[in-house]
């Protein structure tokens, strides 16, 4: 089956540093690639849809400039927290979606999540 | 706008019994619906996937169905067991010119032994 890594699972950072998470699709190309943010007890949180080669589209109220996204492969994509505060701590998803042309196999998979703690 | 809405916020169930997780949509009509499955600290996880045109899905204990008609899909689990304690979600996918997809709330299941 479709396994989405991602690295690393868990960060704990000071203020005002910078963050990068890895999210890479194992067994498959992803054109297309999502960035989650879940807070405790609720839903997923759409942060921004990256597509690979081209720009990362920003949902309304996430910052461009303080989560940089790059999705330089059909395989990797990595967000990047800069100059990381307190309010920035959150549990990041992010997903690769698999859509080899068929709708049976158009699935979102995601991978196991990357906790972040800024002190 | 694409609005999906899943029954209450949590569910408790006897093990052994069938957990039913209901997922209603407005203002769309999507070739498929998807459920998954998220743990505490963990990614969602994919379950099943559902065509506009399947009346029902089943996968082990898994059951799905999705009548187009009431604009709604129900989510079963068979024999439950406390190992299926999870959050269950339902997704609808992007609509024409977009990539986002839709994710219900979910529904927090909790199996009791």
């Amino acid at each position: 089956g479709a396994v989405v890594s991602q690295h690393p699972s868990w960060v704990i950072c000071k203020s005002g540093t910078s963050v990068k998470i890895e999210c890479r699709s194992l067994d498959f190309q992803a054109t297309t690639m999502f960035w989650y943010r879940q807070f405790p007890k609720q839903s997923l949180m759409l942060m921004a849809t990256s597509n690979e080669g081209s720009k990362a589209t920003y949902e309304q109220g996430v910052e461009k400039d303080k989560f940089l996204i790059n999705h330089a492969s059909l395989t990797l994509s990595t967000l990047t927290v800069t100059s990381a505060h307190p309010e920035d701590s959150s549990f990041y998803i992010c997903s690769a979606r698999d859509h080899s042309g068929s709708i049976s196999t158009d699935t979102q998979y995601f991978g196991p999540g990357t906790r972040l703690t800024v002190l | 706008s694409q609005k999906i809405e899943q029954n209450s916020e949590a569910l408790n169930i006897q093990e052994g019994k069938t957990a039913t997780l209901t997922c209603n949509y407005t203002n769309y009509s999507p070739a498929y619906l998807q459920w998954y499955r998220q743990d505490p600290g963990r990614g969602p996880v994919f379950l099943l996937l559902i065509r506009e045109n399947e009346k029902e899905k089943r996968k082990e204990r898994l059951k799905v169905t999705f009548d187009t008609t009431l604009k709604q899909s129900l989510f079963h689990i068979t024999a439950s067991q406390p190992a299926d304690s999870a959050t269950y979600l339902c997704a609808l996918p992007p609509t024409s010119g977009t990539y986002k997809y839709i994710f219900g709330t979910g529904t927090r299941l909790k199996v009791l032994a």
